[in-house]
């Protein structure tokens, strides 16, 4: 299947500063990527979707200022967790997809800790 | 809006035994896909099988198959002949938005 590369797989930051994750689809052209929050022994989150070239849409609940999303082109989305705070510690993790309907497939994902 | 569910938290199944997880879903869109995806203890998300809503046939991977039944919106995954590394959280997802039920924790034992 196609290679979809994540950085950082994991990091640890101080509260109040932010952390720029990168998802980086290797081998093919995503026009969409989803990006997705999972806690400890639960689902995978839904968060954003992001079409390349547009504003991404963010899900019920999820707070755009706070959680930064950029598409700017078909091989790179980008999550900015701004003024991280403990409770935004968690796993995060990208897919990315040719087209809609498609296959996606996904990131390592990013172990966030903020202290 | 779309919605998956799947009501096994935790499966068993003894090696080289078959095993059925369940995933019932909802939606109004008359064109969909369905997904399975295995997420073992390392984190990484592994797509297994996929399914479109107009195929008339249930997809196939290997030791992995979709029995889907469009009138009923199920789609459970069938694992024939476990492995001990088939241990692992299974999720069933559909599009458009990519969204994932709950999953089951599949264990296989000796």
């Amino acid at each position: 299947g196609a290679v979809v590369s994540q950085h950082p797989s994991w990091v640890i930051c101080k509260s109040g500063t932010s952390v720029k994750i990168e998802c980086r689809s290797l081998d093919f052209q995503a026009t969409t990527m989803f990006w997705y929050r999972q806690f400890p022994k639960q689902s995978l989150m839904l968060m954003a979707t992001s079409n390349e070239g547009s504003k991404a849409t963010y899900e019920q609940g999820v707070e755009k200022d706070k959680f930064l999303i950029n598409h700017a082109s078909l091989t790179l989305s980008t999550l900015t967790v701004t003024s991280a705070h403990p409770e935004d510690s968690s796993f995060y993790i990208c897919s990315a997809s040719q087209r809609i309907r498609a296959e996606a497939f996904f990131g390592q994902g990013t172990r966030l800790t903020v202290v | 809006a779309q919605k998956i569910t799947q009501t096994q938290p935790g499966m068993f199944v003894q090696e080289k035994e078959a095993v059925t997880l369940d995933c019932t879903y909802d939606t109004s869109d008359q064109s969909y896909g369905l997904f399975w995806y295995k997420q073992p203890s390392s984190g990484e998300m592994i797509f297994l099988i996929y399914q479109g809503s107009y195929d008339e046939q249930n997809a196939t991977e290997g030791r992995y198959s979709l029995n889907f039944q469009k009138a009923r919106k199920s789609a459970n995954l069938v694992i024939s002949a476990s492995q001990l590394g088939d241990s692992a959280m299974y999720f069933c997802a559909m599009t458009d938005k990519l969204i994932f039920g709950t999953g089951t924790r599949l264990q296989v034992f000796p």
